[in-house]
C-alpha cells in the first residue's frame, strides 16, 4: 500500500530557482492537502483540493502555485525560491471533509533555499 | 484565530515510564481534536482522536481525554516502550472547514532501555 508519495525528499535550491513538488495518492481520496513545517513551528496548510480541478488557499499561499489535474495527482509549485520557503512540506490526503476526517500524510519533503 | 500549544520537546523516558505530553488549544465552536505521531522516516498518521467534550480518543495504549473547561487534550500512556519514540502532533479541526487542521509544534519523544 503506497499510500501518499513524496518526491523528492531532500532539495537544496538557490535562491531564484523554480521546482515542482510532486505529491500522488493511490487511495482515490477526493480531498488533498500541502502543509509546510518551518523549524519550532507546527504545520501550516499552504493549499488544498476538494477534487480534479478544484483548488484553494490555505494559511500561508504567498509565493506557491497549485494544479489538480487528476484525482492522483496534487503538485506544488514554487516559483523565484526565497530562503523563507525553507521547511518542510507535507502532502496528505482524505476521503471526506467532515471536521474529524483522518488525513493521510507523505513521508515530507525538506526544502532548502540558499 | 485557532491555535494549539504544546509543551515542548525533546521529552527522554526510560521504557515503561509513564508518559503525559501537555496539548491546550483556542478556537471558536466546537473543535474535533486530533493526535498524529510521526515515525522517524515517514509521514504522520492519525493516533487518536476526539469530536466532543468529555470524549476519550484512544489507540495503542495511548489515551486523550479532551476537556472543554480547560481547553486541553493532554496526551497519556502509562507505560512507554522504545518503539514509542517519534514525534507528537496535537491538531484540532473547526466546524465546518474542510479536514483543514491546526497543528501544534509537535513534541518529539526519546525513550530509551
Amino acid at each position: 500500500n503506497a499510500g501518499v508519495t513524496q518526491t523528492p525528499k531532500f532539495r537544496i535550491l538557490k535562491i531564484g530557482q523554480s521546482m515542482t513538488l510532486q505529491c500522488a495518492q493511490d487511495m482515490n481520496h477526493n480531498y488533498m492537502y500541502w502543509y509546510r513545517q518551518d523549524p519550532g513551528m507546527g504545520l501550516k496548510l499552504i493549499y488544498y483540493s476538494v477534487g480534479a480541478g478544484i483548488t484553494d488557499k490555505g494559511e500561508v499561499p504567498n509565493g506557491y502555485n497549485v494544479s489538480r489535474s487528476t484525482t492522483e495527482y496534487f503538485p506544488l509549485r514554487l516559483e523565484l525560491a526565497a530562503p523563507s520557503q525553507t521547511s518542510v512540506y507535507f502532502c496528505a490526503s482524505s476521503y471526506g471533509t467532515t471536521t474529524n476526517e483522518k488525513l493521510f500524510f507523505g513521508s515530507g519533503t525538506q526544502l532548502s533555499v540558499l | 484565530g485557532n491555535s494549539v500549544t504544546q509543551m515542548e520537546g525533546p521529552v527522554t523516558l526510560s521504557e515503561e515510564a509513564f508518559l503525559t505530553i501537555n496539548c491546550t488549544y483556542t478556537a471558536t465552536g466546537y473543535p474535533s481534536l486530533f493526535w498524529y505521531v510521526q515515525y522517524p522516516g515517514e509521514g504522520l498518521q492519525l493516533l487518536l482522536k476526539a469530536t466532543k467534550a468529555d470524549d476519550k480518543g484512544s489507540n495503542k495504549g495511548f489515551e486523550a481525554t479532551y476537556r472543554k473547561e480547560t481547553t486541553s487534550f493532554h496526551l497519556e500512556k502509562g507505560s512507554v516502550q522504545v518503539s514509542d519514540s517519534a514525534v507528537y502532533f496535537c491538531a484540532l479541526s473547526s466546524t465546518g472547514t474542510a479536514s483543514k487542521l491546526t497543528f501544534g509544534t509537535g513534541t518529539r519523544l526519546q525513550v530509551t532501555l
